[in-house]
């Protein structure tokens, strides 16, 4: 149990475009959402939190109008990258916690924009 | 903004051998963890310990936990090759609910 999904794996993306990265709690309700950012041989920093139905709570130094995050539902937020630029590539990880407040992480997804 | 701080920042040693990570942090916490990450790959939960107590162990793994040093370590013994991972540390701090904050990571590389 506590499976959490992200889709895509990985993505390629141009300077400019903006993508979107899924992130789904397969077998539990995820009340809380969390989004992090991991670059080459650093740790996780948190980007942002979010509950659902309620707008994500960004940490200092994280733009929310280029990282939006829509948590429309209990099993599903999504993080997206506008006008993704190539500082933006790095490795995305969300995490969901349920009642417990245990968080689960998922796999990750490798953003490159060229 | 990170919390912890782990030494060392790389660690290689031989199968079998013992490898010891430790990590800081700086604020109260509810419970401390520890995560493995393979290359690439996302967090594997190794195990948690509650800020009231000292030490656990699960397999081959001993976290000891001392709130008043504001420090954790991680034994791994009669280490594998499949070890092989960076290992991070993280709080949930008392006044942030289930936030966790990670700390900077060890790289164990386990030689066969």
């Amino acid at each position: 149990g506590a499976v959490v999904s992200q889709h895509p794996s990985w993505v390629i993306c141009k300077s400019g475009t903006s993508v979107k990265i899924e992130c789904r709690s397969l077998d539990f309700q995820a009340t809380t959402m969390f989004w992090y950012r991991q670059f080459p041989k650093q740790s996780l920093m948190l980007m942002a939190t979010s509950n659902e139905g309620s707008k994500a709570t960004y940490e200092q130094g994280v733009e929310k109008d280029k990282f939006l995050i829509n948590h429309a539902s209990l099993t599903l937020s999504t993080l997206t990258v506008t006008s993704a630029h190539p500082e933006d590539s790095s490795f995305y990880i969300c995490s969901a916690s349920d009642w417990t407040d245990e968080q689960y992480f998922g796999p990750g997804t490798r953003l490159t924009v060229t | 903004s990170q919390q912890g701080e782990e030494d060392p920042q790389a660690l290689s040693i031989q199968e079998g051998e013992n490898a010891t990570m430790n990590c800081s942090y700086k604020t109260s916490i509810n419970n401390l963890q520890w995560y493995r990450q393979n290359s690439g790959r996302g967090l594997v939960h190794l195990i948690l310990i509650r800020s009231n107590e000292r030490e656990k162990h699960s397999g081959r793994l001993r976290v000891t936990l001392d709130t008043s040093k504001k420090s954790s370590s991680l034994l791994i013994t009669a280490s594998r090759a499949a070890d092989t991972a960076s290992y991070f540390c993280a709080t949930d701090r008392s006044n942030a609910g289930n936030m966790l904050t990670f700390g900077g990571g060890t790289r164990l590389m386990v030689k066969p």
